[in-house]
Parts: C-alpha cells; structure tokens; sequence
C-alpha cells in the first residue's frame, strides 16, 4: 500500500533555530501533499497545502514566512520551521493523496519540542 | 471549517459492533465523506470513505442516509485495539482544484473488555 514517511519522529531544537522537517512518498508520486499540526489533546489543524513546483497555499492565519514549505520533487515535501519558540512545540504530520483508492496517506508524525 | 459533528466520546465492550455517529447536514452534493481513526501519538489511519452508497472494507462499514446528512461507522466486532480517536471528515473542494480534508474534533473510543 502506500506509504508516506516523515523524518525526523522526534526532534528537540533550542529557542530561535530553524528545523527542518521531511515528509517523503514512498512508493507514489504526489503532487500535493498536506502539512498539519496538533497540539495535545487537539485534533489536527491543517496548516498548508503543498504544490509540487508551485507555491505552497497556507490557511488562513498560517504564518507562511515561519512555517516554509519546498515540494520540490514529486516525492519530497518539506516542512522548514523558522525561528521555533516554545509555542512551536507541537506534533507535526503530513499527508498525501494515494493513488489507490485508500484515500489520503498520512506519515507517523514528528514530535517538536523546542526548549 | 470542519464540516462534522460527532459525539466527544463512546464506550463498546470487546467483541461487540462499535457503531459510530456523525452528522454533516451541510455537506454539499459531491463531498465525499472520510473516516479516519488515530490512535496516541501515531498518524491517522484510513478507514474508509463514501459519497452516498453504504461501503464495506475488511475494517468497517460505513452507512450513509439517504439525504446524506449523516453517516455512521461501523467497527463490526471491536477489539482492544481499535480503541482510539475517530474523526468523520467531509472532504472539501478548494478554489484554483483540489480537495482537502479538515479535521473535526473526533470521537474517543474506548473498547473495553
């Protein structure tokens, strides 16, 4: 089936660095993938819609210069938290459309913990 | 903008049918409905997914009315393990193409022996 990996799972980075987090369409291509965010005990917020050699479209009230997004292949997404402070901290998960007819795809997550 | 509504929380006894509710009266006609569950610190899992025929996988059932303003999920015999967070979502249509799903605020699950 298809499978969408993200890396890092877990990641603790200090207060002001940038992280960078991946999000990789294993066995299929996609051209749009799905960046979301979940603060605990919350449902998952999606953040932005990333396009494959195109712009990436934020939801409204998603800073796009703190949260950059790159889908530069038709298998690779990124996800690139600027300036992370502790209200960064969060659990951050994508998606991709499946080619088959399970739906959308999402990886495991990665775990942000700035400190 | 999350379009569903569904219980915060059920229990179901081990090995009985696990019967999930969810409302969307304002889905719109070629909306398709999705359902998800997630389970603590992990991704979502797909379920399963319907626009207005009742549809069957190896995992659930999925029951949609007729006038499609609601369906239900059905886990036909829970286990320990599908104990986890259900989110009903309606996929949406977005400007420019595409679709996205937005995620409600789920139904807890608990199975319980």
């Amino acid at each position: 089936g298809a499978v969408v990996s993200q890396h890092p799972s877990r990641v603790i980075c200090k207060s002001g660095t940038s992280v960078k987090i991946e999000c990789r369409s294993l066995d299929f291509q996609a051209t749009t993938m799905f960046w979301y965010r979940q603060f605990p005990k919350q449902s998952l917020m999606l953040m932005a819609t990333s396009n494959e050699g195109s712009k990436a479209t934020y939801e409204q009230g998603v800073e796009k210069d703190k949260f950059l997004i790159n889908h530069a292949s038709l298998t690779l997404s990124t996800l690139t938290v600027t300036s992370a402070h502790p209200e960064d901290s969060s659990f951050y998960i994508c998606s991709a459309k499946s080619p088959s007819d399970s739906g959308y795809t999402f990886g495991s997550g990665t775990r942000l913990t700035v400190v | 903008d999350a379009k569903t509504t569904q219980p915060p929380s059920m229990d179901c006894a081990e090995g009985r049918a696990a019967n999930l509710p969810c409302n969307h009266s304002t889905i719109s006609g070629n909306e398709y409905v999705y359902w998800y569950r997630q389970i603590h610190s992990q991704g979502p899992q797909y379920i399963i997914h319907g626009l207005k025929n009742n549809e069957t996988n190896e995992m659930a059932s999925l029951i949609i009315t007729e006038d499609r303003k609601s369906s239900t999920l059905i886990l036909p015999h829970a286990t320990l393990r599908d104990t986890a967070v259900y989110y009903c979502i309606v996929r949406v249509r977005v400007t420019g193409g595409g679709n996205k799903l937005t995620f409600g605020t789920g139904t807890q699950l608990k199975v319980e022996l």
